[in-house]
């Protein structure tokens, strides 16, 4: 149980277009999910927290106009990377957890390259 | 200082051998914490989920929390050429607040 998923796994753009990446939880309803940002050899890094039907809440220094975040159901939320340029290829990560559950499930990941 | 410490490694043993992960904190709200596993190139994968202190089994692996030192580890026993990854440790204060991870501890256990 309690697996995510993320579409596309990879993508490759060119600079100035928009990317879109999907989040889903499979086999439960996930009333909050996470995205992270992971550069090579580092940690997680949080930029943004949804709650279904709300607004995101993002972390300090995360360009809300820049990272779109959407969570229009309890088992989808998509990231949209606006007007990508070279400096935003990372490591995209989403997580997904339910009320009173402490723990998060993440997906397998996206990988953004914008050339 | 961060509110999580947690030795990057890398760490290399031979296989079969008991590995130790340890992660310090400073936060003493935090009270559930985590073990993650994160292979190349994918996702992080929950290992281990505990929230009281003492020891809690699964398999071939360890979790241990003691919130009077603020100390946590995963021991890894029989360790296996596929245990090669990267463990993150990952602690919050409930309330569906955020994670606050480790810098995560490269592990290469050799044939």
């Amino acid at each position: 149980g309690a697996v995510v998923s993320q579409h596309p796994s990879w993508v490759i753009c060119k600079s100035g277009t928009s990317v879109k990446i999907e989040c889903r939880s499979l086999d439960f309803q996930a009333t909050t999910m996470f995205w992270y940002r992971q550069f090579p050899k580092q940690s997680l890094m949080l930029m943004a927290t949804s709650n279904e039907g709300s607004k995101a809440t993002y972390e300090q220094g995360v360009e809300k106009d820049k990272f779109l975040i959407n969570h229009a159901s309890l088992t989808l939320s998509t990231l949209t990377v606006t007007s990508a340029h070279p400096e935003d290829s990372s490591f995209y990560i989403c997580s997904a957890t339910m009320t009173n559950l402490e723990t998060q499930y993440f997906g397998p990941g996206t990988r953004l390259l914008v050339l | 200082q961060k509110e999580v410490e947690q030795d990057p490694g890398p760490l290399s043993v031979p296989e079969g051998a008991i590995v130790s992960l340890n992660c310090t904190y400073s936060n003493s709200a935090f009270q559930y914490f985590m073990w993650y596993r994160q292979y190349s190139r994918k996702g992080p994968e929950l290992l281990m989920y505990t929230y009281s202190s003492g020891n809690k089994e699964d398999g071939r692996f360890t979790a241990q929390v003691d919130k009077s030192s603020k100390y946590i580890s995963l021991f890894i026993r029989d360790s296996q050429p596929s245990d090669s990854a990267t463990y993150l440790c990952a602690m919050s204060s409930g309330g569906g607040n955020k994670l606050t991870f480790g810098t995560g501890t490269q592990l290469k256990v050799e044939l």
